[in-house]
């Protein structure tokens, strides 16, 4: 069975910084891209970050671009996102989803999410 | 960017058809996900493909996507089904994935 078990979520004042953690189980890491997902507390989904497979390469959505790095480790079958000079409006649950092989595809299974909030 | 838009919510009786678009710019020529959310739950991916469904979810649940609309229908809708429901695409112009904004389904 496939595991995604995000964690390194909590409280944090705007301009700190935080590393989330995703630890999968139950398939080949190394094959699949990975991607982070946020929802803002009563709003929809927003797209955040994307690594391919080996790590050659990311995606970054605009709101995000230059503040967060998305990063993982194969060997450890853990994906990271390291968030900085956070804002008020990156408050969210952060999602881990499994990839697929092909970039258009579709996103399965998700994690529990980890709550992020930032607040002084 | 590619934006991807969903009614904010739609209401169905029991038993009854729901149908739940997404409108995208010429969305017929990508390929189009959807996944579930229930309150206090994560998403699940109920179609992917357009209309192909992942094992586990019910045969009531299809999809389709043609022009600038892309479809979910959830045939004989139960109490269960009620829940968020977002599109997806990947949106080659800006190399990033796009989600619609989510319908609430409510089940009468």
């Amino acid at each position: 069975e496939v595991q995604l078990v995000e964690s390194g979520g909590g409280l944090v004042q705007p301009g700190g910084s935080l590393r989330l953690s995703c630890s999968a189980s139950g398939f080949t890491f190394s094959s699949y891209a990975m991607h982070w997902v946020r929802q803002a507390p009563g709003k929809g989904l927003e797209y955040v970050s994307a690594i391919s497979s080996n790590g050659g390469s990311t995606y970054y959505a605009d709101s995000v671009k230059g503040r967060f790095t998305i990063s993982r480790d194969n060997s450890k079958n853990t994906l990271y996102l390291q968030m900085s000079s956070l804002r008020a409006e990156d408050t969210a649950v952060y999602y881990c989803v499994k990839g697929s092989t092909v970039t258009t595809g579709w996103f399965d299974p998700w994690g529990q999410g980890t709550l992020v909030t930032v607040s002084s | 960017s590619y934006v991807l838009t969903q009614p904010p919510s739609v209401s169905v009786a029991p038993g009854k058809t729901a149908r739940i678009t997404c409108g995208g710019n010429n969305i017929g020529s990508k390929s189009v996900h959807w996944y579930q959310q229930k309150p206090g739950q994560a998403p699940v991916l109920v179609i992917y493909y357009d209309s192909d469904r992942p094992s586990g979810i019910p045969e009531r649940f299809s999809g389709s996507n043609s022009g600038n609309t892309a479809t979910l229908t959830i045939s004989r809708v139960e109490a269960g089904d009620e829940a968020d429901y977002y599109c997806q695409v990947w949106d080659s112009s800006s190399d990033l994935w796009v989600f619609g904004g989510g319908t609430k389904l409510t089940v009468l």
